[in-house]
């Protein structure tokens, strides 16, 4: 069985500060891949990354970076510099082989931040 | 708009009544999929369609639960004989092929059951 695990429920920062939001996944598959996607207040969840199980490499999208570690099981989220902008919840999640018939993913129960003036 | 689009946004319904959700995905969007997001339960699966199947509904919660798709466009999905533990969130997401994993997200339609 696949398993996220988000052990932050919530964290306050003030803006500019640099946040890293943490994710541990589970999975028997050697093919996965991990996702995390952004719920604004607005309800609507947004596509942020994918990474598959055979790229370790960090990414960095602007003021967003992802640290993908396969020995600790983690895929950990940073932003730096945050804005008020960036208050939402975020989600990470974890899919099979997506040529396996489908991708369905599973979340975990996602962090809210909330970056204040 | 050219986005996921659901619904009601909200649905306040009785207990033993019967409801349906609609979604309408992203044009050209042969993937489908519902979800339910409960308060701190994160994301819940339900169900998949390819086109008009559904590969795999192994998320349906029960039997009371069903969905359809047809013309390989809007799904609706069905709770009958709605009980309150159904009160969530609904997200309908699309995607273009079923192997990107990037959804395409609706705004969700709220359900309350009273």
């Amino acid at each position: 069985a696949q398993k996220v695990t988000q052990a932050q429920t919530e964290i306050s920062v003030v803006e500019k500060e640099d946040v890293t939001l943490d994710c541990v996944y589970e999975t028997r598959d050697t093919t996965y891949y991990l996702f995390w996607y952004k719920q604004p207040p607005s309800g609507e969840l947004v596509f942020l990354i994918r990474r598959n199980s055979f790229d370790e490499q960090n990414e960095i999208s602007g003021r967003y970076s992802w640290n993908f570690q396969k020995s600790t099981s983690s895929f950990n989220f940073t932003i730096t510099a945050s804005q008020v902008v960036d208050s939402a919840v975020y989600f990470c999640a974890l899919s099979g082989d997506l040529t396996g018939g489908g991708n369905k993913l599973t979340f975990g129960t996602g962090t809210q931040l909330k970056v204040e003036l | 708009g050219a986005g996921v689009s659901q619904s009601p946004s909200n649905k306040v319904t009785e207990k033993g009544k019967d409801v349906e959700l609609r979604c309408d995905p992203i044009s050209g969007h042969t993937a489908l999929y519902w979800y339910r997001q409960s308060l701190g339960q994160g994301l819940e699966f339900l169900i998949y369609f390819q086109g008009n199947s559904a590969p795999d509904k192994s998320g349906l919660p029960s039997d009371r639960f069903s969905a359809e798709r047809t013309g390989g466009s809007v799904s609706t999905l069905t709770i009958q004989r709605t009980q309150q533990e159904d009160s969530a969130v609904y997200l309908c997401a699309s995607s273009l092929m079923a192997y990107t994993g990037e959804l395409f997200f609706g705004e969700g339609s709220r359900l309350t059951v009273l």
